[in-house]
């Protein structure tokens, strides 16, 4: 059974940033896409980019390019999301999820726990 | 960026109850939608993808259907576990985006 488990919850001044982890145990990202989703507070869920390991690709909305980067280690077993610049509107739960295949347009069929990225000054 | 909007945003319902949620999408996308359940404080759960495909252990109460720009999720027999919030997801198209989600809650 996968399971992806991620670091801790964080907590970051404004215009600092934030790296949270992923770590794949039953299987790998290898032949996966796994993409970050994050939930705002009272809001719904928003798609941030994610990363192809078959094609060592990345890919992010746009009101997050430049700001995000999101990788996955030479073993395959852990992804990373770094953001920069942070504000007080990223404040959220975040998720990693990885989809069903090797491309980005596979659906997610295994998710994280969702940890809390909170942004205050 | 393709936009998808989700009717109602909220509804209630009672257990037993058939509900369906609407999802319309800004330009057409195939078959390439999928369906999430989300409960607070948990991880979202896929439900349905390529429209109208039940993923391996979801309910068969649970159903979708739809192509190009406008799709269904139908959920018989309403049940207490069902209460929780439905996404619709395109994966069409770069950004991949999701509905506004919908709140099922219980009369």
């Amino acid at each position: 059974q996968v399971q992806l488990v991620q670091s801790g919850a964080e907590v970051r001044k404004p215009g600092s940033s934030v790296r949270v982890s992923c770590t794949a145990s039953g299987d790998s990202f290898n032949n996966y896409a796994v993409s970050w989703v994050r939930q705002a507070p009272g809001q719904g869920l928003e798609w941030v980019g994610d990363f192809i390991p078959i094609f060592g690709k990345a890919n992010s909305a746009q009101k997050f390019q430049g700001r995000v980067t999101i990788t996955v280690d030479k073993t395959s077993t852990t992804a990373y999301m770094e953001m920069s610049g942070l504000r007080s509107d990223d404040t959220a739960v975040y998720y990693c999820a990885r989809g069903k295949g090797y491309s980005g347009y596979e659906p997610f069929d295994y998710w994280s726990q969702g940890i809390l990225v909170t942004v205050s000054s | 960026d393709i936009q998808l909007t989700q009717s109602p945003s909220f509804l209630s319902a009672s257990v037993g109850d058939r509900v369906t949620i609407t999802c319309r999408a800004s330009q057409g996308i195939n078959i390439y939608l999928a369906w999430y359940q989300h409960s607070p404080g948990k991880a979202p759960k896929l439900l349905m993808f390529g429209a109208s495909i039940l993923q391996s252990g979801v309910p068969s109460r649970f159903s979708g259907s739809g192509s190009g720009t406008e799709f269904t999720l139908t959920i018989s027999n309403l049940q207490p576990e069902d209460f929780a919030t439905y996404y619709c997801q395109q994966l069409n198209s770069y950004p991949l985006t999701f509905g506004g989600g919908t709140k099922v809650e219980i009369k």
